[in-house]
């Protein structure tokens, strides 16, 4: 079965810390989406990667596709950072939409 | 900015009575899924649709659930007969196209609907 692996599951910083976020799977893959979920559940997108590198903001999302790895960082970490950060992937010959969510990573930055 | 917007943001039935969840996507996008999320628990893909009909379909999508576009701008996801265990929150999202030169789009997400199942 295809799992979307995530670590650390919870993670605690200090407002300014950089901050890594890890995701794993296990085949190939077409895509892989970085997402955030606010405390209301609400869901925003982030990054939509297949390869290399992207930024915004504060916020770098890499990939090593053969390593079947991608990283999620944020530099200068705020309190509004806190949130929950979701990696999801889409495997080769999943169709559009179809996504694999990891479990989440709970992120919770102290002032 | 565009945003997908869901309705309603709560709902609370009874076991065995129908719901319909609404979705208005992003005017120009043509590709809409639906996601559940039980409580604590992580994402899970339930159905995408793209040319008035369902391209893919998860094994939660079962009989109990339909999608519907009635109009130019709602997407709706029925379940009939609900069950304690549909209690979860349920997103909508949509995206455009995938050009020729992407394999992905990005997917923008509803808010959400809550839905309890009693």
């Amino acid at each position: 079965k295809n799992e979307v692996e995530q670590s650390p599951q919870n993670l605690t910083a200090q407002e300014g810390e950089f901050i890594t976020i890890n995701c794993s799977y296990s085949v190939g893959i077409s895509a892989l989406h970085w997402l955030q979920q606010h405390p209301g559940g609400g869901i925003v997108s982030l990054f939509m990667l297949s390869s290399g590198k992207k930024k915004h903001g504060r916020l770098i999302a890499t990939i090593n596709i053969q390593e079947k790895h991608s990283s999620l960082h944020i530099t200068a970490s705020h309190p509004r950072d806190s949130a929950v950060y979701i990696c999801a992937v889409r495997y080769y010959g999943g169709s559009q939409g179809n996504l694999i969510f990891g479990k989440g990573t709970k992120l919770s930055v102290k002032p | 900015e565009p945003e997908v917007t869901q309705t309603p943001s709560h709902q609370v039935t009874q076991m065995g009575q129908e719901v319909i969840l609404r979705c208005v996507p992003i005017s120009n996008h043509l590709y809409f899924y639906w996601y559940r999320q039980i409580l604590g628990q992580k994402v899970e893909f339930l159905v995408s649709f793209y040319n008035n009909e369902i391209s893919e379909k998860s094994e939660i999508f079962d009989d109990q659930f339909s999608v519907e576009r009635p109009d130019g701008s709602n997407f709706t996801l029925k379940i009939r007969s609900t069950k304690l265990e549909d209690s979860a929150m349920y997103f909508c999202a949509s995206s455009e196209p995938a050009g020729t030169a992407a394999l992905e789009e990005t997917q923008y997400f509803g808010p959400g609907t809550r839905l309890l199942v009693l």
